[in-house]
């Protein structure tokens, strides 16, 4: 069975300063990981994913995830924060044959003060 | 935009009604995901269709069903609605060989 867990249901930062939203899977297969960012009243937006090769991954907005197998963990970054940034994001973890259904992380809002 | 879309946006019912969602994935995407959003429960997975045929259930109510059409479309269809079935249910497409879901827009349903 797959679980994500992402500790930090709310987050808050200054401007400029750097986000650190954390995720850790479990997985009994080598699975495909993602971070999706959800602004109010939208669906939900890919951000970037890890399935196989380079652990470090770059996505939109210049966030960035590293997968560490050792961890269990696929942590977004993001060096400078805007308030843009300001939404709710989600972790989710695949399998990597058959079926692709995703589970989810109970997401972290991001807050971005001034 | 996604390319994937959902309709309607919102819905408001009352208990004991049935509604139907409907989901238009992205062109040439043949799989076809159901999921629910909802204050307590987070983002659940309820069922995929792959190509007609459906591929995986996860936490779908005996109450609700889906099926997935020879154009690809998708309905989602919710009976004997519960003021607990309000929620926002997301519809995602992927392409028959990869792993990456694209999102709708959604549809909020009230139940009232």
């Amino acid at each position: 069975a797959q679980s994500v867990t992402q500790l930090g249901s709310h987050v808050s930062v200054s401007e400029g300063a750097l986000v650190l939203l954390r995720c850790n899977y479990s997985s009994s297969v080598p699975p495909y990981l993602f971070w999706y960012v959800q602004y109010p009243n939208q669906g939900l937006q890919l951000l970037l994913k890890y399935t196989t090769g380079a652990t470090l991954v770059k996505g939109i907005n210049g966030f960035e995830a590293e997968f560490k197998k050792s961890e269990t963990s696929f942590h977004l970054t993001k060096p400078s924060a805007h308030m843009s940034d300001a939404a709710e994001y989600f972790c989710a973890v695949s399998g990597t044959s058959g079926t692709y259904k995703y589970i989810f992380g109970t997401g972290t809002r991001l807050k971005v003060l001034a | 935009d996604s390319g994937v879309t959902q309709t309607p946006k919102h819905l408001i019912t009352a208990t004991g009604q049935r509604v139907t969602l409907r989901c238009s994935p992205r062109s040439g995407d043949l799989s076809v995901y159901w999921y629910q959003q909802s204050l307590d429960q987070g983002l659940q997975f309820l069922i995929q269709y792959y190509n007609g045929e459906e591929r995986a259930k996860g936490n779908i109510l005996e109450r609700f069903s889906a099926q997935q059409f020879p154009d690809l479309h998708s309905e989602l269809n919710l009976s004997s609605l519960e003021l607990g079935d309000s929620a926002l249910y997301f519809c995602a497409s992927s392409g028959g060989a990869t792993e990456t879901q694209y999102f709708g827009p959604g549809t909020r349903l009230l139940v009232l």
